[in-house]
Parts: structure tokens; sequence; C-alpha cells
């Protein structure tokens, strides 16, 4: 079956501008994960949504949010861009929500903030 | 709060050799999952290999096992009869308490030569 899908894989956006990110999970998961991927800061946790409902969140500034759609679709959104959010944003979905279900990952958002 | 140490950033490795990564972690529970992730160049992450905190027993997968020691809090990864296509970014990564995130550590980029 189809893989963790994300839109765009590629974005350019311009500081204090916000912009939209798109996870599509695997058919049947209902568990979506979101992190962020820096050189400096590594991989991040952000948020994680089961039928859409935030379960936890990371430790980021209220720019960042998210949601979950009645079909497991999740998006994520920042506001206000900052250069220092440009980074590869990560999303992985689960069948369950919980450590011990495997996590699959999409291949990810270049955001580019300049 | 839990951390996630990976001392190695970088290894290389023959092929067909044995390498092993290292990982130490920092946590409070009793009750947790260890990780290792691989992230190819420009390909998704997939997960390599998952431990049970509560299970003795070292989780093996094919050429690849780990060296779990609780009471150091260390997490080792051994890859034998290593091939090209082993040469990625490898992570580790811890989950446990109620939460559902992972902690990762900053990746050890893993070279296989021929």
């Amino acid at each position: 079956k189809a893989g963790v899908t994300q839109t765009p894989r590629y974005l350019i956006k311009t500081r204090g501008q916000q912009v939209t990110l798109s996870c599509s999970p695997i058919s049947g998961h209902r568990s979506v994960s979101w992190y962020q991927q820096t050189p400096g800061q590594g991989l991040q946790f952000l948020f994680e949504y089961f039928s859409e409902t935030q379960r936890n969140k990371g430790n980021f500034p209220g720019r960042f949010s998210g949601r979950q759609f009645s079909n497991s679709r999740s998006e994520m959104n920042v506001s206000t861009l900052e250069l220092g959010d440009s980074a590869l944003y990560l999303c992985a979905s689960s069948f369950g929500s919980g450590l011990n279900y495997e996590q699959y990952f999409g291949p990810g958002t270049r955001l580019t903030v300049t | 709060a839990q951390t996630v140490t990976q001392s190695q950033p970088e290894m290389s490795v023959q092929e067909a050799e044995t390498v092993t990564l290292s990982c130490t972690y920092d946590t409070s529970e009793s009750d947790y999952y260890l990780f290792w992730y691989k992230q190819p160049p420009s390909r998704q992450m997939i997960l390599v290999i998952r431990q049970e905190a509560y299970k003795q027993q070292n989780a093996t997968e094919n050429r690849f096992s780990v060296n779990f020691q609780k009471a150091a809090k260390s997490f080792s990864l051994k890859i034998s009869d290593s091939q090209l296509g082993d040469a990625a970014m490898y992570f580790c990564a811890y989950g446990g308490g109620s939460n559902y995130k992972l902690t990762f550590g900053k990746g050890t980029l893993l070279t296989v030569n021929p």
C-alpha cells in the first residue's frame, strides 16, 4: 500500500509569511506525528494527533499549530515565519497512538525561509 | 527530561565487516522503548530495530542487532556483514512515559567503503 505522503516537497517562503504543510498517512493509520529536522537541533518532536485530537505537543512556540481531519490527514501551520524555521519537516503515521506502534515516516517537506 | 546521546558523529566500515554504533540515554522512567532509525541520503527514514525496556533479550533483525544495557542506559547497534546499502545517517531514539513522542540523538553518519 502507499506510504506516507507529504506535500509540497519543497517550499520557499519569506519571513513573516505563513505556511501550511500537509501529510497523508498510510491507509488505516490514525496517528500522525510531526517532527522538525535541522542540522543544529537535529530531530525535534512537534506534535501528535490521533483521531483528530492532539495527544502531545513538543516545546515549540504557538506559531506552530496543527490539526487532523476525519480521514486522518494532517496539516501543520507555521505563522509569522522566521529564518530559524528553515528545516525539513517530517511526518510519521502509525496505526495506533503509542510507542508500541511502528511509526512510518514520509519523505518530508523542505521549507526554506528567506 | 529525556536525552539521547550519540557520541560518534561519523563512522566508516569496510564492506562485509562489522560496525557498532553507540547510543546512551538518560531517563527516570522504568518503562520505555528504544529505537534505531536509518535515514539514507535524500530518502525516507525507516525503522531498523526496536527494543522494549522490559525485555532483557536483545533485539535482532537479520544483520542488525542491539546490545541493550539497561543499568548503564546504553543501547548500541551492531551491523554485521555491512553492505553498501547500509550507508546512511543512523538515529537512536527514545520513547517512554505517557507521551507519544520520540526523542532523537543527533545521529551517526555511516559510510561503507567497498
